[in-house]
């Protein structure tokens, strides 16, 4: 029963493709994210969503598409894929943003 | 933009020591909070200590918060093998809504 789930683990693609990842959690949480973990391991989040409602955009590109059919999902599609996206990218969930979050098990993108 | 740094970067020690983890930020917080990272996984949450506590604990883990030097520490008694990862601390704003992490710090104990 994985709490935090997200698809694929692994994608690898080229300069210019349009990708898709998919975010589920069965917490019951209200407020999803988007982080993304450079080669150095450096965490930035990307976007917040708190019951389907954009709160948080940190200066992403344009090219970065959350989705939030659901309080239990959040997708995040990327167009034009660039070779500076390569990252691991990792969904998390929180039931109101202060207390711990729960994060998925992270999906590895590489743009070549 | 990373909320502040952690100390030291890396960590090497013998399986029974102790293990210090050091992390400060630049701005008011409502919490502090420590995650774990094993290589090639996600983040699991250790302990959370709210801006009005000063010490907490839970089982092997140690975190103290000092507000005035924006400063906080983990402390891992008796470091098993198994306690090898990367540790990342993370404040919420006062806002609730964001969690900005520090740069981590990547402890390796050596059975």
């Amino acid at each position: 029963d994985t709490a935090v789930s997200q698809t694929p683990k692994y994608l690898v693609t080229q300069m210019g493709n349009d990708k898709s990842i998919k975010c589920e959690q069965n917490l019951g949480h209200d407020t999803m994210y988007w982080y993304k973990q450079d080669s150095k391991k450096f965490l930035k989040i990307m976007f917040s969503y708190n019951n389907k409602e954009l709160i948080i955009n940190e200066t992403v590109p344009n090219r970065f598409s959350p989705k939030s059919p659901d309080k239990a999902h959040l997708n995040l599609h990327i167009n034009s894929l660039e070779l500076g996206d390569s990252a691991v990218y990792f969904c998390a969930s929180s039931q109101d943003g202060t207390e711990g979050y729960t994060f998925g098990s992270g999906t590895r993108l590489t743009v070549v | 933009s990373q909320q502040g740094e952690e100390d030291p970067q890396a960590l090497s020690i013998q399986e029974g020591e102790n293990a210090t983890m050091n992390c400060s930020y630049k701005t008011s917080i409502n919490n502090l909070q420590w995650y774990r990272q094993n290589s090639g996984r996600g983040l699991v949450h250790l302990i959370l200590i709210r801006s009005n506590e000063r010490e907490k604990h839970s089982g092997r883990l140690r975190v103290t918060l000092d507000t005035s030097k924006k400063s906080s520490s983990l402390l891992i008694t008796a470091s098993r093998a198994a306690d090898t990862a990367s540790y990342f601390c993370a404040t919420v704003n006062n806002a609730g809504n964001m969690l900005t992490f520090g740069g981590g710090t990547r402890l390796m104990v050596k059975p």
